[in-house]
């Protein structure tokens, strides 16, 4: 079964307006969790690390402003991208793992910006 | 940072021929290798992965080979099927996992 729940499975909204996307960890507690983010006929693009209980680390030229990650909970990660527009439409998908197993990835999110 | 490059990046093939798609990495700290192929809106599945004190390893028709002295590493799948049809993406890990840049596998009946 799914190790990994992402949600919502697509989204459609307005420019301006903002979208979370939810990753559950169901089988073990994360304390990382990985966001890409891949847009069409490419590969997956690492956007940030989620650390529970801190901060998270971004990659270079990933506006953190606009990606906000938040990772309060062992078996949570939330990504809001704020403010969205035309350009932010994409595929997004969280991962996690335990210790140094193989990477587990949610289903992914896509979003289109109108 | 990890730098992952991926070749070719479009590869058609017979089926029932033999698919090669190689990569080579820059850190010479990553010690994981794991590869993925992707269908078309689907998220990435692991195939075959390999760490860097094996030089090789294999599964039914898929085999990975490893050479770090170099910084390469390939995939070789055998006997392709319609169905091996897809996205493969490499990746070399360290403390996170930085994809190469794709290959598009299409196997013709």
């Amino acid at each position: 079964g799914a190790v990994v729940s992402q949600h919502p499975s697509w989204v459609i909204c307005k420019s301006g307006t903002s979208v979370k996307i939810e990753c559950r960890s169901l089988d073990f507690q994360a304390t990382t969790m990985f966001w890409y983010r891949q847009f069409p006929k490419q590969s997956l693009m690492l956007m940030a690390t989620s650390n529970e209980g801190s901060k998270a680390t971004y990659e270079q030229g990933v506006e953190k402003d606009k990606f906000l990650i938040n990772h309060a909970s062992l078996t949570l990660s939330t990504l809001t991208v704020t403010s969205a527009h035309p350009e932010d439409s994409s595929f997004y998908i969280c991962s996690t793992r335990q210790g140094n197993s193989p990477l587990h990835f949610g289903n992914g999110t896509r979003l289109t910006v109108t | 940072g990890e730098n992952v490059e991926q070749h070719p990046s479009t590869l058609s093939v017979q089926e029932g021929d033999s698919a090669v798609i190689k990569c080579t990495y820059s850190d010479s700290a990553s010690n994981y290798f794991p590869w993925y192929k992707q269908e078309l809106g689907k998220r990435p599945q692991l195939i075959i992965d390999i760490r860097s004190n094996v030089g090789e390893k294999k599964d039914q028709r898929i085999a990975v080979t490893l050479n770090k002295t170099a910084k390469h590493f390939s995939l070789h799948i055998t006997e392709t099927q319609p169905e091996d049809s897809a996205v493969y993406f490499c990746s070399g890990d360290t403390d996170k996992l930085i994809f190469g840049t794709g290959t598009r596998l299409q196997v013709f009946p």
